[in-house]
């Protein structure tokens, strides 16, 4: 799977749209690009993911760059709970693939 | 949605013994889990891939008879930490991906549980 760079940390204010960032230049042409993320001392949840086109749920928006080199997680309107540990990971939709290598990730920290 | 259950979330054991985690999905059948371990400001470290009916595989640096997995059913799998030390206290996580619905949900994760050892 393809590595990730995230930057390690970022603020947003509560109510304005969050954008983070990932680089991800190795990405093959059969490899989706997940965004999880994780709450202090709960499990990762599922955000959204994407191959090459946008991507808008209840959630977040993904936008991917046309070379696929890059991608941005948007959440719209964020609230003092969006503050968490934002990973995005790289694989591919295999039957059984599910190793997610799980990078540092984004600490997003949404303020008041 | 999937849900991923995950028991105990916190357990306290003392050094030299044994616990188990359990890991099931509520709604789907799972033919894959995943256990990953998390230290404290850390990422996600994958253990190992547990798979339903067979031997689970075991990342690199992770001792396999340490760490029993079982995976007998395609709703189960568990984690068995055995002769437990203080070094073993971690946050361990389990994941599954939806048979049906993977297109959606990607791979759902358990809410972790909070191994102590004293």
């Amino acid at each position: 799977d393809a590595k990730t760079t995230q930057p390690p940390s970022m603020d947003c204010a509560e109510g304005r749209a969050a954008n983070l960032p990932c680089n991800h230049s190795t990405i093959s042409g059969n490899e989706y690009v997940y965004w999880y993320r994780q709450i202090h001392s709960q499990g990762p949840q599922y955000i959204i993911h994407g191959l090459k086109n946008n991507e808008t749920n209840e959630m977040a928006s993904l936008i991917i760059t046309e070379d696929r080199k890059s991608s941005t997680l948007i959440l719209p309107h964020a609230t003092l709970r969006d503050t968490a540990v934002y990973y995005c990971i790289v694989r591919r939709l295999d039957t059984n693939a599910g190793k997610s290598t799980f990078g540092d990730g984004t600490t997003l920290t949404v303020k008041p | 949605g999937a849900v991923v259950s995950q028991h105990p979330s916190r357990v306290i054991c003392k050094s030299g013994t044994s616990v188990k985690i359990e890991c099931r999905s509520l709604d789907f059948q799972a033919t894959t889990m995943f256990w990953y371990r998390q230290f404290p400001k850390q990422s996600l470290m994958l253990m190992a891939t547990s798979n339903e009916g067979s031997k689970a595989t075991y990342e690199q640096g992770v001792e396999k008879d340490k760490f029993l997995i079982n995976h007998a059913s395609l709703t189960l799998s568990t984690l068995t930490v055995t002769s437990a030390h203080p070094e073993d206290s971690s946050f361990y996580i389990c994941s599954a991906r939806n048979k049906v619905s993977g297109k959606s949900y990607g791979y759902t994760f358990g809410s972790g549980t909070r191994l102590t050892v004293v």
